[in-house]
């Protein structure tokens, strides 16, 4: 069993959607959780960030850790064809503990 | 957040010869973190190099392989040594701290590798 579990889709969605991206973990010891966005041929970009449970809102963006059941969330609200990207879920202990990513689900917003 | 450099930016390379990517950072920074992206895959974690001391591998990596070097506090190299086609990957290097409000990692534009 990976560390990290996401779907890696590909999911495709409609403009102005509400997308939900979501990734499982078995490690309890994670209590940093972050999403990047990552374009073609770019290198991932920080997007979220969430320190232990709770939620997190910027802009269209809210994060959701829930690690009661070790589960995390992204939404999108009023999605837009420049969300298109591959959306990378990222955990780790904390400190310089090692980032373990997600596989990364690939998300494709239609006019 | 920390700006990253890193060149080159894409490398069509012969199987048996040796790639060296090089990692600039704007700031100073204690650990730098290399990255493998395989084709259609997520971020495996190569090797932590700190500066003055040894690179920390990963499981599966070996320095005879990916020899680094960390010569001072904003930069680092990462040689990729007698490539196969198995090596064709995008390589990241990373820092990790604050950018805004979020803390994380800050990855360069990476290098594509093809080993043909």
């Amino acid at each position: 069993q990976k560390e990290v579990e996401q779907d890696p889709g590909p999911l495709s969605v409609p403009e102005g959607a509400i997308v939900s991206l979501n990734c499982t973990y078995s490690n309890s010891a994670f209590q940093y959780f972050m999403w990047y966005r990552q374009y073609s041929r770019k290198g991932p970009e920080l997007l979220m960030y969430t320190y232990s449970s709770g939620n997190k809102e910027d802009g269209r963006f809210t994060a959701q850790v829930d690690k009661s059941s070790k589960y995390i969330s992204l939404f999108i609200r009023d999605s837009q064809p420049s969300d298109s990207a591959t959306y990378l879920c990222a955990m780790s202990g904390g400190g310089y503990n090692k980032l373990i990513f997600g596989a990364g689900t690939r998300l494709a917003v239609h006019p | 957040s920390a700006v990253i450099s890193q060149k080159p930016s894409r490398d069509i390379c012969q199987r048996g010869t040796s790639l060296t990517i090089q990692c600039q950072v704007d700031s100073q920074v204690t650990m730098m973190f290399w990255y493998r992206q395989q084709p259609g895959q997520s971020l495996t974690l190569i090797a932590t190099a700190n500066q003055g001391s040894e690179a920390t591998y990963e499981s599966g990596f070996v320095i005879d392989k990916f020899p680094i070097s960390r010569p001072n506090l904003t930069f680092s190299t990462l040689t990729v040594s007698n490539m196969s086609p198995e090596d064709s990957s995008i390589y990241l290097c990373s820092v990790v701290g604050w950018q805004g409000l979020n803390y994380g990692y800050t990855f360069g534009s990476g290098t594509r590798l093809t080993v043909v």
